[in-house]
């Protein structure tokens, strides 16, 4: 069974303190690895998928890595509005495309 | 690109009447189109995967025929909560597939507050 466990549950940060974020997974054949972010009260918003160990992707102040077991999400320099929870997810060979959830980490960023 | 939107996006009902929650893909066509659930403070369930044309997979636990989901159309999947009762309170969350076999990402909408009084 495909399992996902996200680390911190929570992180505070002060604006322009970077950090990391972790999610380890155990997946049968990794079919991807995604990051969402979730505010309150709203759906998921796509952020990155990666499909391989060694790989890395970017978007303004966040990057993603990927290794066999594990993934972070990178905040640098955050700003107030990088608050929110972020979400990471797996889809494994035998999926039939669903995805399997971290429970998240919910990220407060003040200023 | 990649717009899903749900409506309504929150409803309040009484004890034992019915509601349809509607999952649009506004500028793609979606085959497959996922349910959630997601409580307070806690993540995601998957509810059931909707493929257009055919009869939605419903996961463990979960009652197909309490949660009636219907694909009619390639950007249309409608979850109906069936003599809904309080504990059927949350916030539902619908998702689409974008993309080839292997490489596809699910993109999802606003989600729709349910409360049931």
């Amino acid at each position: 069974e495909d399992q996902v466990t996200q680390s911190p549950e929570a992180l505070r940060l002060q604006e322009g303190e970077s950090s990391s974020l972790n999610c380890s997974y155990t997946v049968s054949g990794l079919r991807g690895l995604f990051w969402y972010r979730q505010d309150p009260g709203k759906g998921p918003e796509f952020l990155f998928t990666l499909y391989s160990a060694g790989e890395e992707k970017e978007k303004e102040r966040l990057k993603a890595t990927l290794t066999k077991k594990e993934s972070f999400l990178h905040i640098t320099a955050p700003k107030p509005e990088d608050s929110a929870t972020y979400l990471c997810a797996v889809r494994g060979t035998d999926s039939w495309g669903k995805l399997q959830f971290g429970a998240g980490t919910q990220v407060v960023v003040t200023p | 690109g990649a717009v899903v939107s749900q409506h309504p996006s929150w409803v309040i009902c009484k004890s034992g009447t019915s509601v349809k929650i509607e999952c649009r893909s506004l500028d793609f066509q979606a085959t497959t189109m996922f349910w959630y659930r997601q409580f307070p403070k806690q993540s995601l369930m998957l509810m059931a995967t909707s493929n257009e044309g055919s009869k939605a997979t419903y996961e463990q636990g979960v009652e197909k025929d309490k949660f009636l989901i219907n694909h009619a159309s390639l950007t249309l999947s409608t979850l109906t909560v069936t003599s809904a009762h309080p504990e059927d309170s949350s916030f539902y969350i619908c998702s689409a597939r974008v993309g080839g076999v292997g490489t596809d990402t699910q993109y999802f909408g606003p989600g729709t507050r349910l409360t049931v009084l």
